[in-house]
């Protein structure tokens, strides 16, 4: 069974500043996905970045990256130069490739402070 | 490009009563996932369907609950009879699965339900 562990029920992080956002997982299959969402309070659900597990770089986009330890089984969320739009909920998440589930961690409160 | 649709946004209805809630997923995209949100639960994955095909329907929580896809561009997750516990915001989202494409799940903007 696949389980995803979001340990930071809420951070805060000074504007400009980075934050990490953490995320341990557990999977017995060697081919999966990871993902991280934002839910800000508006509701919405917005794809951010994923992370394949035969990626060899850790992936980016813009102000993310994913800090990627494939033998620790982590999958941390870097949110470099915060700014105040970033204060959400973040959900990791993480799909099986043999499936279509993809399953959620129990998210982390985001407080971008200025 | 439109993003994922759902109808109503908003739903409050009595206890006892049909609720259909609806979503048009991406054009091209070829999975359509419904899951329901709640502060006690987190997010939980209802059914999710891969070519109009239900695959997985394991999160429905029961027999009050189904869901349907006729085509490509269209579902529906139907509660009859509506109780008080299904009060959450339902959320549909879709994927494009292919071979060697990371298919991240789109989300719709949710539908909060209050079953009063």
């Amino acid at each position: 069974a696949q389980k995803i562990t979001q340990t930071q029920p809420g951070m805060f992080v000074q504007e400009k500043e980075a934050v990490t956002l953490d995320c341990t997982y557990d999977t017995s299959d060697p081919s999966y996905g990871l993902f991280w969402y934002k839910q800000p309070s508006s509701g919405e659900m917005i794809f951010l970045i994923y992370q394949g597990s035969y990626d060899q770089q850790n992936a980016t986009e813009g102000r993310y990256s994913l800090n990627f330890q494939k033998a620790r089984k982590s999958a941390n969320l870097v949110i470099s130069a915060s700014q105040l739009g970033d204060s959400a909920m973040y959900f990791c998440a993480m799909r099986e490739w043999q499936g279509n589930k993809l399953v959620f961690g129990a998210g982390t409160i985001l407080r971008v402070k200025s | 490009d439109a993003g994922v649709i759902q109808s109503p946004r908003h739903e409050v209805t009595e206890m006892g009563q049909e609720v259909t809630l609806r979503c048009k997923p991406i054009s091209g995209h070829n999975s359509l996932f419904w899951y329901r949100q709640t502060m006690m639960r987190g997010l939980e994955l209802l059914i999710y369907f891969n070519n109009n095909v239900p695959i997985d329907d394991s999160g429905m929580p029961e027999d009050r609950f189904s869901a349907k896809m006729p085509n490509a561009s269209f579902s529906t997750l139907k509660i009859q009879p509506s109780e008080p516990r299904d009060s959450a915001v339902y959320f549909c989202a879709s994927s494009l699965r292919g071979q060697g494409l990371p298919d991240a799940q789109y989300f719709g903007p949710g539908t909060r339900l209050l079953v009063l």
